[in-house]
C-alpha cells in the first residue's frame, strides 16, 4: 500500500523568505502523480502543485516549485517570498497513475508566517 | 465561490438524529468523492462514485450512506451516529477515475455529533 509521510508538524517562516516542506512517500509503481494541496482556515482544500512522476523536470507553480526526487521518494514544497496569505496547512499526496486508484494524503503541516 | 458547494458549512446531531451531508459540483465531473478529516489523522477515503456508480467503499460504517443521484450531486446520509464521527466532511470531485486528474474540494461540513 502506498504512505506518505510528513514528518514536521508545524513550521513557520518569516514574511519574504523562503521555506521547504518535506515529503515522503512509498510506493511499488513507477507511474503516479504527486501533489501538494492547501488548506486555509476557510477549509478549501486547494491545489497548489502537481508533478507527474515520469516528468524529470521538477514542477513550478509562481512562487511555488517542488524539488522532486524520485529514487529518494521524496517530494519537497518550496514556498518563495512567503506572504502572510501563504499560512496554512499543507498535504503532500499521492495518487497511483491506475483506473480508480485512491488519492493518499500525509498527516499535514500547518505553516505560520510571521509580519 | 469554488466549483463544489457542500452544505450545510456546519451540522451539530445527536446520536438519535437523522441528517444529510450534501454536495454539488458545477464542474462538469463524472468523478465524486466524500472524505472525512479527522484532527491530527491523514484525509481518510469514505466513498468514490463514477458516473453514478459506487466503486469504492472504503469499509466504512453503515451508519454512513452514501447517495449518488447523477453526476453533479452527492449526498451522505447520517444516522445514529457517535462522538467520534465529529469531524470535517469534504467532498470532492473529478473528470474522471483516472490517476492523472486532479481533484477538486467542497469547504467542507463540520459535524458534530453530541
Amino acid at each position: 500500500a502506498q504512505t506518505v509521510t510528513q514528518s514536521q508538524p508545524e513550521m513557520s517562516v518569516q514574511e519574504a523568505e523562503t521555506v521547504t516542506l518535506s515529503c515522503t512517500y512509498d510506493t511499488s509503481e513507477s507511474d503516479y502523480y504527486l501533489f501538494w494541496y492547501k488548506q486555509p482556515p476557510s477549509r478549501q482544500m486547494i491545489l497548489v502543485i502537481r508533478q507527474e512522476a515520469y516528468k524529470q523536470q521538477n514542477a513550478t507553480e509562481n512562487r511555488f516549485s517542488v524539488n522532486f526526487q524520485k529514487a529518494a521518494k521524496s517530494f519537497s514544497l518550496k514556498i518563495s517570498d512567503s506572504q502572510l496569505g501563504d499560512a496554512a496547512m499543507y498535504f503532500c499526496a499521492y495518487r497511483s497513475a491506475r483506473a480508480n486508484s485512491k488519492l493518499t494524503f500525509g498527516k499535514g503541516i500547518t505553516l505560520s508566517v510571521r509580519p | 465561490e469554488t466549483g463544489v458547494t457542500q452544505t450545510p458549512r456546519h451540522l451539530v446531531m445527536g446520536m438519535t438524529n437523522k441528517k444529510s451531508l450534501k454536495c454539488e459540483q458545477h464542474l462538469g465531473h463524472n468523478a465524486m468523492y466524500w472524505y472525512k478529516q479527522s484532527a491530527k489523522k491523514p484525509l481518510e477515503l469514505m466513498f468514490v462514485y463514477n458516473f453514478k456508480e459506487q466503486t469504492e467503499n472504503n469499509s466504512v460504517p453503515s451508519r454512513f450512506s452514501p447517495e449518488c443521484p447523477n453526476s453533479s450531486h452527492l449526498f451522505l446520509h447520517l444516522h445514529t451516529l457517535q462522538p467520534e464521527d465529529s469531524a470535517l466532511y469534504l467532498c470532492a470531485s473529478s473528470q474522471g477515475p483516472s490517476g492523472a486528474n486532479v481533484l477538486t474540494f467542497g469547504a467542507g461540513s463540520r459535524l458534530t455529533v453530541l
